[in-house]
């Protein structure tokens, strides 16, 4: 069953430390990406990666870090330099430069700050 | 980057067909329409994408505009699960998708 995995659904952090999302995929896909999601609001781009060790800033980079060491994964940290970390953290994969084929999404990581 | 527009909210009626409509005056010639929707708590999903012409797939149609300066998603009958966020992208070779807001739309049995 080919698909995008998250892990963990829901995450609690205390303030200062880091913490890495799981996002593993087995579509074969080049690209991936992480979004941020507040309450209300749409998707912002944290990273993308659009082939192996390789990766790029999106528009909201600032206190988050990824590594592509592997096509299948593309784990994000968010680390204490991140002011307001808690939100919805989605990955997303799909074919590298296809305007033509959709993104599959994952279930998304809910990360709250205590 | 391109950009797109779209009603905040919209509300329809169980089994009535929904006409959710974009704007995307911006658009370049190679920029493909997507559409995904996403419903609470859950990641996106996608609905549709076209070019220049109208497209149908078994979750809805998409209906884009001769100058490809606007296009809508039509719902052909609504239900429940069909409440969501929608939303409109163009998809820009080499780049990541670009999420706006989206429209909410409620449905009312």
């Amino acid at each position: 069953d080919g698909g995008i995995t998250q892990s963990p659904k829901y995450l609690f952090r205390k303030e200062g430390q880091n913490v890495t999302l799981s996002c593993e995929q087995n579509l074969n896909h080049d690209a991936m990406y992480w979004y941020r999601q507040d309450p209300g609001q749409g998707l912002r781009l944290i990273y993308y990666s659009q082939i192996v060790n390789d990766f790029q800033k999106g528009d909201i980079a600032e206190g988050y870090s990824v590594s592509r060491e592997k096509k299948e994964s593309f784990p994000l940290t968010v680390t204490s330099a991140q002011k307001n970390p808690t939100a919805f953290y989605l990955c997303a994969s799909s074919i590298r430069d296809s305007m033509n084929t959709e993104a599959f999404f994952g279930q998304g990581t809910r990360l709250t700050v205590v | 980057d391109a950009k797109t527009t779209q009603p905040n909210s919209m509300e329809s009626n169980e089994e009535e067909p929904v006409h959710l409509p974009c704007n995307h005056s911006t658009i370049s010639g190679t920029d493909y329409i997507h559409w995904y929707r996403q419903l609470p708590s859950q990641g996106p999903e996608y609905v549709i994408h076209g070019l220049t012409s109208n497209v149908n797939n078994r979750m809805a149609s998409l209906a884009i505009a001769e100058d490809r300066k606007s296009s809508t998603l039509i719902l052909h009958r609504a239900t429940l699960r069909d409440a969501a966020v929608y939303y409109c992208i163009l998809r820009e070779s080499g780049y990541a998708l670009n999420f706006g807001k989206g429209t909410s739309l409620l449905v009312t049995p």
